[in-house]
């Protein structure tokens, strides 16, 4: 049982360049989540998907796109990488009324 | 939202002593409160949650204590261990609507061996 698995775990982009974060969970939950944590701070919402076929804007997604693929895949797409993205995203899930499970993160950075 | 700094909170603590870590939240709808542990370099791991309708709630070692009165939550780790060393991370949801999460500023836990 892998829980939340995301890919890349590490990532070096230029200014400009484009990527695509993959995400998946095996847990047959209805919501997930993307979040960024930067130095010395808490998790902030990005985008979430509270189910299938929908998405919504979390506090800070400016700069970002997702895609909720199927139940179990949910991406975060930057289409032009800014040096304030450099930061270490975190998928989550979770089905109904309970805890979020996270993924182990991509550490991206871009120069 | 979050208040959040370039540098943790942090809170030392010798091996076998109890720990608190304290939290507020803001929103008076929510109803349903967690912790996290994260370690170095890895994702957030559930510790104990509690919901709205209860004010203590024990696990393995961690109690978690919710005072809805000023809005506070506290986590409880006993007789605390160098593996309990990580940071640590409250949240709070509301069932009304979605179910949106917010995270707190982070508590960092150093066990002194």
């Amino acid at each position: 049982n892998a829980g939340v698995t995301q890919t890349p775990k590490f990532q070096v982009l230029k200014t400009g360049q484009s990527m695509t974060l993959q995400c998946a969970q095996d847990m047959n939950h209805n919501s997930m989540y993307w979040y960024r944590q930067d130095p010395g701070m808490g998790l902030r919402l990005i985008y979430y998907s509270a189910s299938e076929g929908t998405t919504d804007k979390g506090e800070v997604p400016n700069g970002y796109n997702v895609s909720r693929l199927n139940k179990r895949e949910f991406s975060l797409r930057l289409e032009s990488a800014a040096p304030s993205q450099t930061s270490v995203y975190f998928c989550a899930s979770r089905g109904g009324h309970s805890p979020l499970h996270f993924g182990n993160g991509t550490r991206l950075t871009v120069t | 939202g979050e208040n959040v700094g370039l540098h943790l909170p942090t809170l030392s603590v010798q091996e076998g002593d109890n720990s608190i870590i304290n939290c507020a939240y803001s929103n008076s709808a929510s109803d349903y409160f967690i912790w996290y542990k994260q370690e170095s370099g890895k994702g957030p791991q559930f510790i104990i949650d509690i919901r709205s309708n209860m004010d203590k709630r024990q696990g393995q070692r961690v109690t978690v204590l919710l005072n809805k009165t000023v809005k506070h939550l506290s986590l409880q780790i006993a007789a605390t261990q160098p593996g309990d060393s990580a940071v640590y991370f409250c949240a709070e949801t509301s069932s009304g609507g979605y179910q949106k999460v917010t995270f707190g500023t982070g508590t960092k836990l150093q066990v002194i061996p």
